[in-house]
């Protein structure tokens, strides 16, 4: 069965100090990968998004995010975070074979940022 | 441009009611799509549709839950009879084939 997982449900780190959020993901063939933000009361804001090419893949607020096909990892990571980059990130997973656009979440990964 | 715009931000109704909650996609955004976002399950696909058509209603819950989108810029959800379980936050969002989901604010529904 096709699943997302987010190992880590909550993370505290310091302002300043470098951030690693995990996923990992099972599926049949090569998925589309996303990571999203989520601030109290808002929606879900889009970090940055793999479909194919460069592995490593840039987003806004200074992330990054890397592919490895081995590992059926999609880890998002930050060298330097912020105060406000305390908020829930949600890895999101789909499959262009299985109707665009269908997204599997995982359950998301709390980060506490202390000064 | 504006974004996916959900209304209301919050409903407050009482068990038994009937819940309407309403999204307008992105113009020109061919898909649009219905979740519910609880702490117990997460974030789940409730329905979605493309060029107003359902393509996956697998998520809706139950029959009291329906959804409709009667043209390309309107979509509803609606919920009859309500219970207070279908307490969530329901989010919206669209997108054009190729290109990532935006997500709508978000509707905080809570039935009493």
């Amino acid at each position: 069965a096709q699943s997302v997982t987010q190992p880590d449900i909550h993370i505290t780190v310091s302002e300043g100090a470098s951030l690693e959020l995990r996923c990992n993901y099972s599926y049949g063939a090569t998925p589309y990968l996303f990571w999203y933000v989520q601030s109290p009361g808002q929606g879900l804001q889009l970090l940055l998004k793999y479909f194919s090419g460069d592995t490593l893949v840039q987003g806004i607020k200074g992330f990054e995010a890397e592919f490895k096909r081995s590992q059926s990892s999609f880890n998002l990571r930050k060298p330097s975070v912020h105060w406000s980059d305390a908020a829930e990130y949600f890895c999101a997973v789909g499959m262009t074979t299985d109707s665009w656009g269908k997204l599997q979440f995982g359950a998301g990964t709390q980060v506490v940022v202390t000064p | 441009d504006a974004g996916v715009i959900q209304s209301p931000r919050h409903e407050v109704t009482e068990m038994g009611q009937e819940v309407t909650l309403r999204c307008k996609p992105i113009s020109g955004h061919d898909y649009l799509f219905w979740y519910r976002q609880t702490m117990m399950r997460g974030l789940e696909l409730l329905i979605y549709f493309n060029n107003n058509v359902p393509i996956d209603d697998s998520g809706m819950p139950e029959d009291r839950f329906s959804a409709k989108m009667p043209n390309a810029s309107f979509s509803t959800l609606k919920i009859q009879p309500s219970e207070p379980r279908d307490s969530a936050v329901y989010f919206c969002a669209s997108n054009r084939r190729g290109q990532p989901q935006h997500f709508g604010d978000g509707t905080r529904l809570s039935i009493l």
